[in-house]
């Protein structure tokens, strides 16, 4: 069975600075893996989806990468803006299962 | 486009009644699916359903029921609710699951918040 677990589950950080966030899942036969953002009381906003034969993805100031081989990915977002400020979840698209496994999220908060 | 939309946004419920949520889409997607968000536990996938007239369970199935009659709507019932399913429910949606193709990943509803008393 697949588990993801996301390092650290909060994370407190000053405007400007570059950050990672981190997820590891257990079982490296993946579909693919995708980001999301959540804003409190809200969806999930799908933010970057790395296909399992990629290595990274970038939309603006975020980049995603993915090392299947050592069961990782991380976000890394750059000059960091209070609007950053949200819950960040990873999931990884199982090939054996037809579902999405979650993180538990890292709850990021960019102080001004 | 509306995306995914889920009807209702709030609900309270006594245990022993029913409800139905409502999820739709308009993007033609293929895929639909129900999780549930609780604090502590992540999202959980409840059910879901690969295409029109199919349904599968997914990691929390038990004291839910689902139906997919039509390819845009993605129905989730509890026949006697229970105060363990409060909870935020949200519905997602993808173009294709393990179709092969590359996917353009999940979209997901603003969810609906249930309250069992």
């Amino acid at each position: 069975k697949q588990e993801v677990t996301q390092i650290p589950a909060a994370l407190s950080v000053p405007e400007g600075e570059n950050l990672v966030l981190n997820c590891s899942f257990t079982d490296s036969a993946i579909y693919n893996l995708q980001w999301f953002r959540q804003d409190p009381g809200k969806g999930l906003t799908s933010l970057l989806l790395i296909q399992s034969s990629q290595r990274e993805q970038t939309s603006g100031r975020l980049n995603a990468s993915l090392d299947k081989s050592s069961g990782r990915s991380t976000l890394y977002i750059a000059a960091s803006q209070p609007g950053d400020s949200a819950t960040y979840l990873c999931a990884a698209f199982d090939n054996a299962g037809n579902m999405l496994t979650f993180g538990g999220g890292t709850r990021l908060m960019v102080k001004p | 486009n509306a995306g995914v939309t889920q009807t209702p946004k709030f609900r309270v419920l006594k245990t022993g009644q029913s409800m139905t949520l409502l999820c739709a889409q308009d993007m033609n997607h293929e895929y639909m699916y129900w999780y549930r968000q609780d604090p502590g536990m992540g999202l959980r996938l409840i059910h879901y359903s690969v295409g029109e007239g199919t349904t599968a369970k997914g990691e929390v199935p038990d004291g839910y029921n689902v139906s997919r009659l039509k390819k845009q709507n993605f129905l989730l019932g509890l026949e006697s609710a229970a105060p363990s399913q409060t909870s935020v429910y949200f519905c997602a949606s993808s173009y294709t699951g393990l179709s092969g193709l590359a996917g353009d990943g999940e979209f997901f509803g603003p969810g609906t918040r249930l309250t069992v008393l």
